[in-house]
């Protein structure tokens, strides 16, 4: 099992270009979920889906998109990157909403 | 919303020493989560907590879900360098979707 797998581990971005990050799980998860790490503020919940075809924002969901066609992926689309998504993000899926997330080893952007 | 306060922030100590932590919330959760983030990783579940009351043990780990159902704390025995890291509580309602993550506390372990 390889778990949540996250990718690029690294990206760079101009401020206004789009990109997507992608998120991967092997364990038939229902839920899924994307947070960002900021210094000093943890981590905070951006979207998540409950299942193949549902998803819901979470804090800070403005400026991104999600979509669930499979139970395996969950991708993040940045629609038009600024300079305050620059962060870590992290994917995280559990068996069921309320367990235990596991989480991917993230991706960290920068927009310039 | 929901908030976890975590304390302390960050935490200097020496090897052998032992370390506390905990959150509180001025909110009732159904279950606490304690995670531990090593650099350029995510984070790792250490202990979940599904029960008021409930003390539970992973090795030199122990954390335990208050009474109150507002608080939680982690306790570490016998510091040893590989336990540097983040460590983040985390809590739900049990049947709410969102998880709320505490802002961590850094902890540092000298020889």
């Amino acid at each position: 099992n390889a778990g949540v797998t996250q990718t690029p581990k690294f990206q760079v971005l101009k401020t206004g270009q789009s990109m997507t990050l992608q998120c991967a799980q092997d364990m038939n998860h229902e839920y899924m979920s994307w947070y960002r790490q900021d210094p000093g503020m943890g981590l905070r919940l951006i979207h998540y889906s409950v299942g193949a075809g549902i998803t819901d924002q979470g804090e800070v969901p403005n400026g991104y998109n999600v979509s669930r066609s499979t139970t395996e992926d969950f991708p993040l689309r940045l629609l038009s990157a600024a300079p305050s998504q620059t962060s870590v993000y992290f994917c995280a899926s559990s068996y069921a909403v309320g367990g235990p997330l596991h989480f991917g080893n993230g991706t960290r952007l920068t927009v310039t | 919303g929901q908030q976890l306060n975590q304390s302390p922030q960050s935490m200097f100590i020496q090897e052998g020493e032992d370390v506390s932590m905990n959150c509180t919330s001025s909110s009732i959760f159904n279950t606490w989560l304690w995670y531990k983030q090593d650099p350029g990783e995510g984070p790792v579940l250490l202990i979940a907590l599904y029960k008021a009351g409930e003390l539970t043990s992973n090795g030199r780990l122990t954390a335990q879900f208050c009474i109150t159902r507002k608080d939680s704390f982690l306790n570490i025995s016998a510091s040893i360098p590989s336990d540097v890291g983040i460590y983040f509580c985390a809590a739900n309602t049990g049947t709410a979707s969102k998880l709320t993550f505490g802002t961590g506390t850094r902890l540092q372990v000298t020889l």
